[in-house]
Formats: C-alpha cells, sequence, structure tokens
C-alpha cells in the first residue's frame, strides 16, 4: 500500500539551514505537501509541489522532488527558534481526497 | 484559504461516554474530512464527510464508533462513541479551499483524553 516515511528527529542550530526529508513509495503521487505543527495545535500548511515540478521556492523554503527517486526534501534556510516544530510531508492523488501523512519529523532548532 | 474552528478545543471524558465535535468553516466548502492523530503519532483519515448522504469511512473505522453528520457546506460533526482511553487522540477536521482543490487545510483539533 502506500507509504511516506520521515526521519522522526532533526537538530540544528539558529541561523543554520534545515533539511528535512520524506520518502513515498505511490508512484501516481501527483500533490505532495509539507505541514507544520506546533505544540498543541493544528497543522499548517507550508507548502506543496506537484509533480511535474521538481523545485518550488517560498521565501526561507525550498522544496525538492525527486520523482525518479520518490524523495522530497524541505529545507529551510536561516533557521529560528521560532521554526521548531514537527513537519509531516503527505501525499494525495487528484480527486482522492485521502492524505497519506509521513510520522513527522521533529525538527529542534537550539540558540 | 477556510479558517476552520472546532469545538470542543479539548476535553477528559469518562470510558463508555460519547463526545460530538464540531467543524465550522466559514465558507462553502464541498469536501470535508475528519483525521485522527494519536499521541506521538502521524494522522490517520477517519471518513470523508459527504453533505447530504451518508460519510465514506476508511478502512478500520466504522460508523457505529464515529458517525458523522454533515447537514450543509459549512458543518460537520463527529461522535467518539463509546469511548475507551484507546480513543485519547487529537481529532482534527480539514477541508479542501483554495485555488488548488486538493489542498487541505485543518482546523486547530480537538484533544480528547478517555479516562
Amino acid at each position: 500500500g502506500e507509504d511516506v516515511e520521515q526521519s522522526l528527529f532533526l537538530s540544528v542550530r539558529e541561523g543554520d539551514s534545515s533539511v528535512i526529508n520524506c520518502t513515498y513509495t505511490d508512484s501516481s503521487s501527483t500533490y505532495l505537501y509539507w505541514y507544520k505543527q506546533e505544540p498543541g495545535a493544528g497543522l499548517q500548511l507550508l507548502t506543496y509541489i506537484f509533480s511535474n515540478m521538481d523545485m518550488k521556492q517560498d521565501q526561507r523554503l525550498t522544496v525538492l522532488l525527486n520523482k525518479k527517486d520518490k524523495h522530497l526534501s524541505l529545507r529551510i534556510a536561516d533557521t529560528q527558534t521560532g521554526d521548531s516544530a514537527i513537519y509531516f510531508c503527505a501525499e494525495t492523488n487528484p480527486g482522492e481526497g485521502k492524505l497519506i501523512f509521513g510520522q513527522g519529523t521533529e525538527l529542534s532548532v537550539k540558540p | 484559504s477556510a479558517v476552520i474552528s472546532q469545538k470542543p478545543s479539548r476535553d477528559i471524558c469518562q470510558r463508555g461516554t460519547s463526545l460530538t465535535i464540531q467543524c465550522q468553516v466559514d465558507s462553502q466548502v464541498t469536501m470535508m474530512f475528519w483525521y485522527r492523530q494519536q499521541p506521538g503519532q502521524s494522522l490517520t483519515l477517519i471518513a470523508t464527510a459527504n453533505q447530504g448522504s451518508e460519510a465514506t469511512y476508511e478502512s478500520g473505522f466504522v460508523i457505529d464508533k464515529f458517525p458523522i453528520s454533515r447537514p450543509n457546506l459549512t458543518f460537520s460533526t463527529l461522535t467518539v462513541s463509546n469511548m475507551s482511553p484507546e480513543d485519547s487522540s487529537i481529532y482534527l477536521c480539514s477541508v479542501e479551499s483554495g485555488a488548488w482543490e486538493d489542498t487541505q487545510y485543518f482546523g486547530p483539533g480537538t484533544r480528547l483524553t478517555v479516562l
């Protein structure tokens, strides 16, 4: 079945870049998303990318998609303490509605 | 993007009781979903709330345990019935909204603890 995998923890220093990685198995996945969950809060949509793209940049966020390897990454430039949260990648196919989530990567930013 | 609210934000319940969670959206949306996030886990889709018809449940979730209502295009409820401690989770509703209709936005979640 469909599966999305992420590493569980990442620790960086303030001002460094963070790279959060995600792999997925469904080769027909068309839309891929990154969500952020701060402690005690719901999910905030950060960005998304379509499978016909290989890169998307949005201010400090850069998403890279390697469709051949089914690998997605989220790079956060100049990471700040406010970026500390759990980051989920998710995938879906058009019209399905159902999002398949990874386990989430807990990003810890140290001053 | 749509603004989504949920009530209650949190609750502590006794086993064997039921809790109904409300989800309100500030605009009409076609697709509404209910997810569960168990402690320290990722999100799992419970069901799609269909307006005017029965909800569509994912494998492992049944209507008797998680009845869902969707009376109109801005509102839905999820009931967690006959609760046990294993039902302790965060329950989140989401909607598809925005220019890209496959993009889902989430409510703040309802944190449920069952004693």
